[in-house]
């Protein structure tokens, strides 16, 4: 079974500063990853997604990588802001998902 | 609607009763996953529909899970004999496939 693991659990922060979420995952034949954003009692919301093929994706604050040779990809958020906050999630195509159990991230004013 | 619509948003149910959950997926999208989240957890892979097949149901919990998507759109989750430790946020997504998967807003049930 893919183990998905995400670092930090739980990220606090002033506002305006750059952040980084970390994704790790135990096997690499992958289809895509895909980051996620989640907020109280809501469903996801699709971040960015990365093709097995691609190394990186960008939108706006956000750019996400992914290196699978070594397992990993990363969600860099430039400027955060408060409505940033909200659980991030990455999830590793399979044929299904697997997703990790989330960084909750706080951006305080 | 454009995006996936999931209904009832919130179900309380009676332990022992019978629940029926639906799923409408984006139109045109071949690819459907059922997910059960967990209070401050990642989502749980249920099942998987490419259209009307079921190709994979390996996350279904317990027998007193059933999915369907008889035509090839909507899809039904079913829980039969409902028990507490099923409550918790079940999650639909469409997608084409191996592109971008879309989530509903979930339905949280709760079972009393």
């Amino acid at each position: 079974k893919q183990e998905v693991t995400q670092i930090p659990a739980a990220l606090s922060v002033p506002e305006g500063e750059n952040l980084v979420l970390n994704c790790s995952f135990t096997d690499s034949a992958i289809y895509n990853l895909q980051w996620f954003r989640q907020d109280p009692g809501k469903g996801l919301t699709s971040l960015l997604l990365i093709q097995s093929s691609q190394r990186e994706q960008t939108s706006g604050r956000l750019n996400a990588s992914l290196d699978k040779s070594s397992g990993r990809s990363t969600l860099y958020i430039a400027a955060s802001q408060p409505g940033d906050s909200a659980t991030y999630l990455c999830a590793l195509n399979f044929n299904k998902f697997y997703f990790g159990s989330g960084t909750k991230l706080n951006v305080k004013p | 609607g454009a995006g996936v619509s999931q209904s009832p948003r919130y179900k309380v149910a009676k332990r022992g009763q019978d629940v029926a959950l639906r799923c409408d997926p984006i139109s045109g999208h071949v690819s459907l996953f059922w997910y059960q989240q967990a209070l401050g957890q990642g989502p749980e892979f249920l099942t998987y529909f490419q259209n009307e097949a079921q190709l994979d149901k390996s996350g279904l919990p317990s027998d007193r899970f059933f999915a369907e998507r008889p035509e090839g759109s909507v899809s039904t989750l079913k829980i039969q004999r409902t028990q507490q430790e099923d409550s918790a946020v079940y999650l639909c997504a469409s997608s084409l496939v191996d592109f971008e998967a879309f989530f509903g807003q979930g339905t949280r049930l709760t079972v009393v």
